[in-house]
């Protein structure tokens, strides 16, 4: 089945700088790359998403990049703020159908003010 | 958006008991529905894979047995563990996907369920 490992574990930041968290994956299959993001206690809410076609995908602050032939996607989080600090997850699924979505390890991120 | 509506939040039973965890669609319809366990501070791993009107699909190393999936309507999935014991204390959380309209193949999750075991 597919692996999806992610880097880094944790994370803190100054207020303002930039984040980012990278994850690999193993099936060449996957074509589907959502980011989630999970607050304390509460459940994994999708922030943004990229599939096989596109490299690059923003929304305001938050960017996701997409290399097929690494085979690895990263989360880009510019001027953060403390409000962004929760637990991000990468990932991948082949999408469609009963297709499964196979999550990272998570990264915890602090924004510190 | 779509809604993924779990119940109970949180559950506390005695071991040798068994718990159910239902999972709802509100407003769409979820052929396929997803169950993860997460523990403290760690990621959510995929438990199986729950089809409308057919078996689940279990992960390698996940007890079929222990952990039954009924998927009866096209809106509803349960969990429920069989002869609970302390090591199965856990946060379960299920998801389904959406895919009619723009939201279409997007995961969505229920608040999750926190299941203590005395």
């Amino acid at each position: 089945g597919e692996n999806v490992e992610q880097h880094p574990s944790t994370l803190s930041v100054q207020e303002g700088d930039s984040a980012v968290i990278k994850c690999t994956y193993s099936d060449s299959a996957s074509n589907y790359f959502p980011w989630y993001k999970q607050e304390l206690g509460k459940r994994p809410q999708l922030i943004i998403d990229i599939r096989s076609n596109v490299g690059e995908k923003k929304d305001q602050r938050i960017a996701v990049t997409l290399n097929k032939t690494a085979k690895h996607f990263s989360l880009h989080i510019t001027e953060t703020q403390p409000e962004d600090s929760a637990v991000y997850f990468c990932a991948a699924s082949r999408g469609g159908g009963g297709n499964q979505f196979y999550f990272g390890t998570g990264t915890s991120l602090t924004v510190i003010p | 958006g779509a809604v993924v509506s779990q119940h109970p939040s949180w559950v506390i039973c005695k071991s040798g008991t068994s718990v159910k965890i239902e999972c709802r669609s509100l407003d769409f319809q979820a052929t396929t529905m997803f169950w993860y366990r997460q523990f403290p501070k760690q990621s959510l791993m995929l438990m199986a894979t729950s089809n409308e009107g057919s078996k689940a699909t279990y992960e390698q190393g996940v007890e079929k047995d222990k952990f039954l999936i009924n998927h009866a309507s096209l809106t509803l999935s349960t969990l429920t563990v069989t002869s609970a014991h302390p090591e199965d204390s856990s946060f379960y959380i299920c998801s389904a996907r959406d895919r009619t309209g723009s939201g279409a193949n997007v995961l969505t999750f229920g608040a999750g369920s926190r299941l203590t075991v005395l």
